[in-house]
């Protein structure tokens, strides 16, 4: 057990340029959830994926969000034309379903838009 | 709705004190109650868990009682180190009343532990 993994720590950008975030989260797990932490604040839920079915969506911030977990795996998480605002840690988490489940968290992504 | 309302830091306090940390609750259904740990430079780790009412997680010396009749979950230590010190998040899951089982937290409660 490697733990959830994220590519890039740190991603630097400037305003109006794509990035685009990897998640691979622990192998056996069959959910992975990514959120968003701001400077003094909890994590807040962006979206959610069971195998590679996207069960939840609407949370993620504006239609210039947009995740994928073609096969059930790793995950990404795209931003287009970044925005300053969009300046956060993306975190990734990943868990087995059940009552009581844990979600194992990724070491996050700090992305800075200039 | 569900959320998760936190105690306010920084807490400061000197190494072997008594600590506590409150957070209390609102959910529609039967959450399941967390303690993260955040140190620096780190992600979240689990420190401990309830999933019912009045079961009592624990780890490494911290302990939280899930109180239903007050929706309270708070964290408690009777003695912590300077290792101790990191920022400590309150969250809950509540799988029924809501898809995915995504996550409530708090605002996080900062610790630093001084010799």
């Amino acid at each position: 057990d490697t733990g959830v993994s994220q590519d890039p720590r740190h991603k630097i950008t400037k305003r109006g340029q794509n990035v685009t975030f990897r998640c691979d989260p622990i192998s056996e797990h069959n959910r992975l959830y990514w959120y968003r932490q701001t400077l003094g604040q909890g994590p807040e839920f962006l979206t959610y994926f069971q195998n590679e079915a996207q069960l939840e969506k609407s949370r993620l911030l504006s239609d210039r969000f947009s995740a994928e977990r073609p096969k059930g795996s790793f995950s990404t998480l795209e931003i287009q034309r970044t925005e300053q605002g969009d300046s956060a840690m993306y975190l990734c988490a990943s868990s087995q379903a059940g009552l009581g489940e844990t979600q194992y968290f990724g070491p996050g992504t700090r992305l800075l838009v200039l | 709705g569900n959320s998760v309302t936190q105690m306010e830091g920084p807490v400061t306090l000197s190494e072997e004190a008594f600590l506590t940390i409150n957070c209390t609750y609102t959910a529609t259904g039967y959450p399941s109650l967390f303690w993260y740990v955040q140190y620096p430079g780190e992600g979240l780790q689990l420190l401990l868990k309830a999933t019912k009412a009045d079961d009592k997680g624990s780890n490494k010396g911290f302990e939280a009682t899930y109180r239903k009749e007050t929706t309270s979950f708070h964290l408690e230590k009777g003695s912590v180190q300077v290792s101790d010190s990191a920022v400590y998040f309150c969250a809950l899951s509540d799988p029924v009343s809501n898809t995915g089982n995504q996550f409530y937290f708090g605002t996080g409660t900062s610790l630093t532990v001084i010799p």
